[in-house]
C-alpha cells in the first residue's frame, strides 16, 4: 500500500526557516517524481515544487526561498523552506507523479504556521 | 504561467442530478495534461481525472472528464451523498503546475 506521511511541520518566525520530511513506503521510491503542493487556510490548492530525475521545479512565488531534494536511500523527500513570510502558512501536502498521470497519492499534509 | 479558470465557484444541487463543472486554460495544454481531483473538508485531494478523460484507479464511471486544448470539464452523472466536495483542475504539462481555484459543489 502507497504511504506517503509529512513530517516537520509547526509554527516559524517571520524571515525563519523549516524543513519539511516526506516518508514514502509502499512503492519503489526512486522511479517516481514526487512534489509538494500547499493549502492556505480556507483557499485553495497551490503547486509548489516538484522533482523529477535531475532536475526541479519551484512555483514563482516560492524560487529562490525553498529547495526540493531527496534521499531515495531512505524513502524521504524534503522542502527546506527558508525566508519564510506569513503568507507561506499553509498545510503542506506531498505527492507522487505518475508520468502523464498527475498526483495519484497524496500525505495528510503538515501545517505550517508562520507568525511572530 | 498557465492560468486555470474554473466555473462555476459553487453549485448547489440535489443527490442525483447530474453536474458539469468547467475548466478554461489561459493557453492550450500540450498532450491534455489536465487533471481533477476532489477533495473534503479536512481531507487530502483524491485524484480522479487525468490525461483530460482517464479515470484514475478506483473512481466511479459516474465521474467523466472530456475536453482538449482550452476547455475542459468534469461531468458528475446521478450524484451520490459522497460526492458533495470541492473540485479543482490541475495542469502539469510543463515544469510550472497550476491549479485551478475550485469548484464547491454543496447540497441544495
Amino acid at each position: 500500500e502507497v504511504q506517503l506521511l509529512e513530517s516537520g511541520g509547526g509554527l516559524a518566525q517571520p524571515g525563519g526557516s523549516l524543513r519539511l520530511s516526506c516518508a514514502a513506503s509502499g512503492f519503489t521510491f526512486s522511479g517516481f517524481a514526487m512534489s509538494w503542493v500547499r493549502q492556505a487556510p480556507g483557499k485553495g490548492l497551490e503547486w509548489v515544487s516538484f522533482i523529477g530525475p535531475g532536475a526541479a521545479y519551484y512555483a514563482d512565488s516560492v524560487k529562490g526561498r525553498f529547495t526540493i531534494s531527496r534521499d531515495n536511500s531512505k524513502n524521504t523527500l524534503s522542502l527546506q523552506m527558508n525566508s519564510l513570510r506569513a503568507e507561506d502558512t499553509a498545510v503542506y501536502y506531498c505527492a507522487r507523479r505518475v508520468p502523464a498521470a498527475a498526483l495519484d497519492y497524496w500525505g495528510q499534509g503538515t501545517l505550517v504556521t508562520v507568525s511572530s | 504561467e498557465i492560468v486555470l479558470t474554473q466555473s462555476p465557484g459553487t453549485l448547489s444541487l440535489s443527490p442525483g442530478e447530474t453536474v458539469t463543472l468547467s475548466c478554461r486554460a489561459s493557453q492550450g495544454l500540450s498532450s491534455s495534461y489536465l487533471a481533477w481531483y476532489q477533495q473534503k473538508p479536512g481531507q487530502a485531494p483524491r485524484l480522479l481525472i487525468y490525461g483530460a478523460s482517464s479515470r484514475a484507479t478506483g473512481i466511479p464511471d459516474r465521474f467523466s472528464g472530456s475536453g482538449s486544448g482550452t476547455d475542459f470539464t468534469l461531468t458528475i452523472s446521478r450524484l451520490e451523498p459522497e460526492d458533495f466536495a470541492v473540485y479543482y483542475c490541475q495542469q502539469y504539462g510543463g515544469s510550472l503546475w497550476t491549479f485551478g481555484q475550485g469548484t464547491k459543489v454543496e447540497i441544495k
